[in-house]
């Protein structure tokens, strides 16, 4: 198992560029998460999933969108970067949201560094 | 409100003291879970141990333990006998119980072990 992959690991973006984070897990989990962290912060929820073809917001949604049209992908993307989505970028993902998923944590991805000048 | 608090930006101590990181936590939900995550400077979340609401024992695991109270809503962490290899950012999150199972998390706590 590769667990959750993020590609890129880094990206530099010009303001008003477009990007996709990829994000993919292989564990056959149904919940699946995108969260930013910035510098000296803590990590807030951009966009989640709760299964293939259902997505909702999170704390943070603006200026993203997402897309979950299988299990195992879950692409972020950035339609008009802008200096304020510098971050680091994590990807995370669940098993069932029943009680099992409380004794498994967030598996997460090792996240992807977007700077945006 | 559905929160968490971790007011300790950063600390700083010398290997081999001990240390605790404090972790409060708001939550309208009778049963809920708590989480505590290590973030290396390498940059990965690393997860260090699940608590649920039924659950107050203390929990030891080596040189670190989780001290739950509900009296107080708090979730601290210490880490006995500090290590270099501590250094990190941690993380206290709160599991929120609706639908969605979201991770709320605090704004993290800097360790600095120093030599």
């Amino acid at each position: 198992n590769a667990g959750v992959t993020q590609t890129p690991k880094f990206r530099i973006l010009k303001i008003g560029q477009s990007m996709t984070l990829q994000c993919a897990q292989d564990m056959n989990h149904n919940y699946m998460y995108w969260y930013r962290q910035d510098p000296g912060m803590g990590l807030k929820l951009i966009y989640y999933s709760v299964g293939a073809g259902i997505t909702d917001k999170g704390e943070v949604p603006n200026g993203y969108n997402v897309s979950r049209s299988t299990t195992e992908d879950f692409p972020l993307r950035l339609e008009l970067a802008a200096p304020s989505q510098t971050s680091v970028y994590f990807c995370a993902s669940s098993p069932e949201g029943g009680r099992s998923s409380y004794n498994s944590p967030l598996h997460f991805g090792n996240g992807t560094r977007l700077t945006v000048t | 409100a559905q929160k968490v608090t971790q007011a300790q930006t950063e600390i700083s101590v010398v290997e081999k003291e001990d240390v605790t990181l404090d972790c409060v936590y708001e939550t309208r939900d009778t049963t809920y879970y708590l989480f505590w995550y290590k973030q290396p400077p390498s940059g990965e979340l690393v997860f260090l141990i699940r608590r649920n609401s039924f659950d107050e024992q203390n929990e030891i695991s080596g040189r670190y333990s989780w001290n739950f109270q509900k009296s107080t809503s708090s979730f601290n962490f210490t880490i006995t006998a500090s290590q270099v290899v501590d250094s990190a950012v941690y993380f206290c999150a709160l599991l929120l119980m609706d639908s969605s199972y979201k991770l709320i998390f605090g704004s993290g706590t800097r360790l600095l072990v120093r030599p």
